[in-house]
């Protein structure tokens, strides 16, 4: 059975930074592109990063909004992927889900079919 | 970026009668190989969101069959044949043949 579960959810002021954590199990991690998506409160979903898997060489993907300030990283030894946010701002404020984007470049049935519970970020001072 | 827009916003219905959701997508999802990357998520109150849908029609497992989705180009349909209490939520679709990845806004569906 496909897990994934996020911590390090927390309140932080503006300016500040945070470390998001998503260990995964049930599923072959290290080939699997993932991806984190966040929603802000009584928001739609909005993808803030998605980092590649390792056999297609792991590069991150970054949308405007969060490109410069958000660092995607996995470690694939430990089944776990994480996000560096830094300068968070109030906009920055909702769930953050750990996703798998999909299980392999060639995955035909691929782009999120499986979520954690998500960790909730608040950014306020 | 291939924007989607969902409709309607709120769809309002009675328990064991049939809704319809409605996604429109800016340009064809159609890709080069004729697949069609667009899939559909229920997220219910307080829950993460879960897929249902993949590549138009294809349900996920564990998904009841009264959930299903068709769809061609930029119009696509998930249709519920009969609503029940479970069901209710928003709804997206969300499509990935153009990068990046794009979600539609979301259909909030509610009891009567």
């Amino acid at each position: 059975e496909v897990q994934l579960a996020e911590s390090g959810g927390d309140l932080v002021r503006p300016g500040g930074s945070l470390r998001l954590s998503c260990v995964a199990s049930g599923f072959a991690f290290s080939s699997a592109w993932m991806s984190w998506v966040r929603q802000a409160p009584g928001r739609g979903l909005e993808w803030v990063a998605i980092v590649e898997g390792d056999a297609d060489g792991g590069t991150a993907h970054y949308p405007d909004p969060v490109r410069g300030r958000f660092i995607v990283s996995r470690d694939d030894s430990q089944n776990t992927l994480y996000l560096q946010m830094n300068s968070l701002k109030t906009e920055d404020t909702g769930v953050y889900y750990c996703a798998i984007y999909k299980s392999d470049r060639y995955d035909s049935r691929p782009y999120l079919p499986n979520w954690g519970q998500g960790a909730l970020v608040t950014v306020s001072s | 970026d291939v924007v989607m827009t969902q409709s309607p916003l709120s769809l309002p219905v009675t328990l064991g009668q049939p809704a319809s959701i409605s996604c429109r997508s800016s340009q064809s999802l159609v890709d080069s190989n004729g697949h069609i990357f667009l899939n559909w998520f229920q997220q219910r109150p307080g829950q993460s969101p879960r897929r249902l849908i993949y590549k138009v029609s294809n349900r996920d497992f564990g998904v009841p069959d009264r959930f299903s989705g068709s769809g061609s180009g930029t119009d696509f349909t998930l249709k519920i044949s009969r609503v029940e209490a479970e069901d209710v939520g928003v709804y997206y679709c969300v499509q990935g043949t153009h990068w990046p990845l794009t979600f539609g806004g979301g259909t909030k569906v509610e009891i009567k």
